[in-house]
């Protein structure tokens, strides 16, 4: 399978606990996005990364989320001192270099994270 | 924030019927795309049209944009039972992010 993978694909935790979740996107993607997509939403930007440089974070990105994609290739996405209100669906997608307003963006699966 | 919203959030239709969704949004965009996602699944992208298109088809999806009116359509024809999802609109803006609607709920019934 040459998509997006993302891993876990399910992560229940307790308040407070910190996570860590992985996503792989198409290898010869450079562009890698975050969203978190509550029920009932559509998804909301968390993040973006050209290579390993990390160009745009979003406000709802607070201080316990940190992201990285240190060879610019698989990326991270950690929540430290989860709060009941991080329960979402994380989603990761990755796109081709190139013009933008021409490419799609190809998402995974998702992590569901569940806090208790 | 959402970039808009999408009508109707709720649709049932028999199969055979034609579905009709439409999406608004708020700014300037170079394109719009529209993706389906099953129930607790994946978003799949299912057509893209940027700001100088007007109309675009691809098998069973119709897209039309009216920039002017900051406004959108997706028209599938002959809607199948395995039609049923959500449907949603994403903008692109000035930078790379997608800004999606609030989505449209697809039920097509046997």
């Amino acid at each position: 399978d040459t998509g997006v993978s993302q891993d876990p694909r399910h992560k229940i935790t307790k308040r407070g606990q910190n996570v860590t979740f992985r996503c792989d996107p198409i290898s010869e993607h450079n562009r890698l996005y975050w969203y978190r997509q509550t029920l009932g939403q559509g998804p909301e930007f968390l993040t973006y990364f050209q290579n390993e440089a990390q160009l745009e974070k979003s406000r709802l990105l607070s201080d316990r989320f940190s992201a990285e994609r240190p060879k610019g290739s698989f990326s991270t996405l950690e929540i430290q001192r989860t709060e009941q209100g991080d329960s979402a669906m994380y989603l990761c997608a990755s796109e081709p270099s190139g013009r933008s307003s021409y490419n799609e963006q190809f998402f995974g699966p998702g992590t569901r994270l569940t806090v208790l | 924030s959402q970039q808009g919203e999408e009508d109707p959030q709720a649709l049932s239709i028999q199969e055979g019927e034609n579905a009709t969704m439409n999406c608004s949004y708020k700014t300037s965009i170079n394109n719009l795309q529209w993706y389906r996602q099953n129930s607790g699944r994946g978003l799949v992208h299912l057509i893209l049209i940027r700001s100088n298109e007007r109309e675009k088809h691809s098998g069973r999806l119709r897209v039309t944009l009216d920039t002017s009116k900051k406004s959108s359509s997706l028209l599938i024809t002959a809607s199948r039972a395995a039609d049923t999802a959500s449907y949603f609109c994403a903008t692109k803006g000035g930078g790379n992010k997608l800004t999606f609607g609030t989505g449209t709920q697809l039920k097509v019934e046997l």
